[in-house]
């Protein structure tokens, strides 16, 4: 059993450049999220999708979008990346059907922009 | 304002040494409790939920217990293993979900 799966692990891009961030997660989770993790920080919430077919911005959507291709798939883009966004992603999901309240993370995608 | 501090911000036990790390919160319609461990390199891995002050969990070597305004994780007899950082989150509810992270302690633990 995968859990969530991001890819790519590591990226270095240059202001300006734009990429896409592939989340998959294997649990039949209804919610998927999308976080940032920042040295002193904590996790902020960029985007989050509560079902298939729904989006919603979070703390910190400037300068991403999203798209939830299907229940098991969640993007995370940028557009035109700036230095500001150099920092660790993780996608996350939860079982809101369950409503435990727990998320599963992946493994994280390590983003830097020169 | 919904809020979320973990204290210390790091600790240096010797193995066998047992401790306590603390997460303050202040949420509006509390959910839920959580707690996570993140080695260097990989995402947070849940531990616990708690959802009600008096509530205790356990899990080997570590015990997370709550109140109103604070949960505790009591880590006994540390072992090398144990060294993470430690992330506490509450999920509240005001007409939507809202997570809530703290920052985290970074637990090194000494043979």
């Amino acid at each position: 059993n995968a859990g969530v799966t991001q890819t790519p692990k590591f990226q270095v891009l240059k202001t300006g450049q734009s990429m896409t961030l592939q989340c998959a997660q294997d649990m039949n989770h209804n919610s998927m999220y999308w976080y940032r993790q920042d040295p002193g920080m904590g996790l902020r919430l960029i985007y989050y999708s509560a079902s298939e077919g729904t989006t919603d911005k979070g703390e910190v959507p400037n300068g991403y979008n999203v798209s939830r291709l299907n229940k098991r798939e969640f993007s995370l883009r940028l557009e035109s990346a700036a230095p500001s966004q150099t920092s660790v992603y993780f996608c996350a999901s939860r079982d809101r059907i369950a409503n435990t309240g727990e998320l599963f993370f992946g493994e994280g995608s390590r983003l830097t922009v020169l | 304002e919904d809020q979320v501090t973990q204290s210390p911000e790091a600790l240096r036990l010797q193995e066998g040494e047992s401790s306590s790390l603390n997460c303050s919160y202040t949420v509006s319609g509390l959910r839920g409790l959580f707690w996570y461990r993140q080695d260097p390199g990989k995402g947070p891995e849940f531990l616990f939920t708690l959802y009600s002050a008096g509530e205790e969990k356990e899990k080997e070597r570590l015990k997370a217990t709550l109140t109103k305004k604070e949960s505790f994780l009591h880590i006994t007899a540390p072992k090398p293993e144990d060294s993470a950082t430690y992330l506490c989150a509450v999920l509240g509810f005001s007409g939507t979900y809202k997570y809530i992270f703290g920052t985290g302690t970074r637990l090194k633990v000494l043979a």
